[in-house]
């Protein structure tokens, strides 16, 4: 079945150790996003990728870095995780085409930062 | 600016019909998603709305007003698995999802 992927579905890391998250899409979409979300709130988008044009977010932290090597995997980089950063990562896909938007997510990766 | 507002929680009773309303306000629009999301998993698309007018699937129905930025989710003959937050979101002009917070449904035998 053509699936989102994301790996580990949990991680804990130490406050300041750089930690990387994975996502990987079986679709061939051609958007990917990275959306942060904390408990009872709204997903919170960090990043997308149209085809290899990355676009951040104008309130997404430094900390927070993105990288697309091919169409089907994206990385989160957080480069020094503060306690703040606890949250689930979410990464979607769409195809943006054909007047179909809807975003695809893959089962999400929890963050703890000890 | 652009904002989405449900309500933060409800309640319902196994085999009733539930009602959750969005309001929206965006820069453009192309359309109202709603996705449901069990506590700790990742959302899943319920439906798609850029017309005005209910669309029906199963036993959710969801309705969208562009004139008052408004849309509601009906869930009919609820079941205890339909208990998770719903969320509404809007894509704006620039094709991105604003989000709203999510409303929590409990539902009790």
């Amino acid at each position: 079945d053509a699936m989102v992927i994301q790996n580990p579905r949990y991680q804990v890391t130490q406050f300041g150790k750089p930690v990387t998250l994975s996502c990987s899409q079986t679709l061939n979409h051609n958007v990917m996003y990275w959306y942060q979300q904390k408990s009872s709130q709204a997903p919170k988008l960090l990043f997308h990728y149209y085809d290899k044009d990355f676009n951040n977010e104008a309130d997404t932290p430094d900390n927070f870095q993105s990288r697309r090597p091919n169409t089907s995997f994206c990385f989160l980089d957080i480069r020094s995780p503060g306690l703040g950063d606890a949250a689930m990562y979410l990464c979607a896909t769409s195809r943006d085409s054909g007047g179909s938007y809807e975003q695809y997510f893959g089962p999400g990766t929890r963050l703890t930062v000890t | 600016g652009q904002n989405i507002d449900q309500p933060t929680e409800m309640t319902a009773t196994e085999g009733a019909i539930v009602q959750i309303n969005c309001t929206y306000q965006t820069s453009g629009f192309n359309g109202l998603f709603w996705y449901q999301q069990h506590a700790g998993e990742a959302p899943t698309f319920l439906s798609y709305n850029v017309l005005d007018g209910l669309e029906e699937k199963g036993r959710f129905s969801s309705f969208l007003s562009r004139s008052k930025g408004y849309s509601y989710l009906l869930l009919k003959e609820l079941q205890m698995k339909d208990s998770a937050s719903y969320l509404c979101a809007a894509m704006d002009s620039n094709y991105q999802l604003i989000w709203g917070a999510g409303t929590k449904l409990i539902i009790k035998p």
